[in-house]
């Protein structure tokens, strides 16, 4: 039973528009979200989280929504660079922080010049 | 620091030979996780440590997989005998909490053939 979901395994966008990339989650005591980065041949890299008490973070060129009632996150990145192209891994964490992250499948994001 | 480090970054072998991927953690992250990437399941959790002892292996996929981490600074990740569907890469990770971001290596990318 997969908690975090990435439906879409790809997307496509160009060069200096939006991406938004989606995660849903199925777990109600999910309390902190993450998002990471993962270039080939690297490992995935830390991007930004966001904790439940708030319902957006951003940061520089990246925004993280989080929507509660709809059990739903989403990343924003405006504008989209070349250099984003790269696979984002959505992860979640219950309340207290004692158990392990879970993790999305990953959506391969590509941004064409 | 210069993060997490594994090797090797690729190897490739002959199905049924015994494979050792090797990871050294970020000294003072008392967790170290080992995760397998693959196109189908993404992300997944095989084993994780807490100050060297493996608290949860539910992910290892079979007994022929086994992992070890005789000090702090040290953990391996063994399969054998190996198959062609261990083909994968294989993550190392580690953080100071179990519910904190994550610092992963570059991965093993592992070729069984």
């Amino acid at each position: 039973d997969q908690q975090v979901k990435q439906n879409s395994p790809s997307l496509s966008v160009q060069e200096g528009r939006i991406s938004i990339l989606n995660c849903d989650y199925t777990n109600s005591m999910f309390d902190y979200f993450l998002w990471y980065k993962k270039y080939p041949a690297e490992g995935p890299t830390f991007l930004i989280s966001i904790s439940s008490i708030k319902d957006k973070n951003e940061d520089g060129r990246f925004t993280v929504f989080l929507n509660k009632s709809a059990k739903h996150l989403s990343l924003h990145i405006v504008p989209s660079q070349p250099g984003d192209s790269a696979v984002y891994f959505c992860a979640a964490r219950r309340k207290g922080g004692s158990e392990k992250l879970v993790f999305g499948k990953g959506t391969k994001l590509t941004v064409n010049p | 620091d210069a993060g997490v480090i594994q090797s090797p970054r690729h190897e490739v072998t002959e199905m049924g030979q015994e494979v050792t991927l090797r990871c050294k953690p970020i000294s003072g992250h008392d967790y170290l996780f080992w995760y397998r990437q693959t196109m189908m399941r993404g992300l997944e959790l095989l084993i994780y440590f807490n100050n060297n002892v493996p608290i949860d292996d539910s992910g290892m996929p079979e007994d022929r997989f086994s992992a070890k981490m005789p000090n702090a600074s040290f953990s391996t990740l063994k399969i054998q005998p190996s198959e062609p569907r261990d083909s994968a890469v294989y993550f190392c990770a580690s953080s100071l909490a179990l519910g904190s971001s994550y610092t992963f290596g570059s991965g093993t990318r592992l070729t069984v053939v």
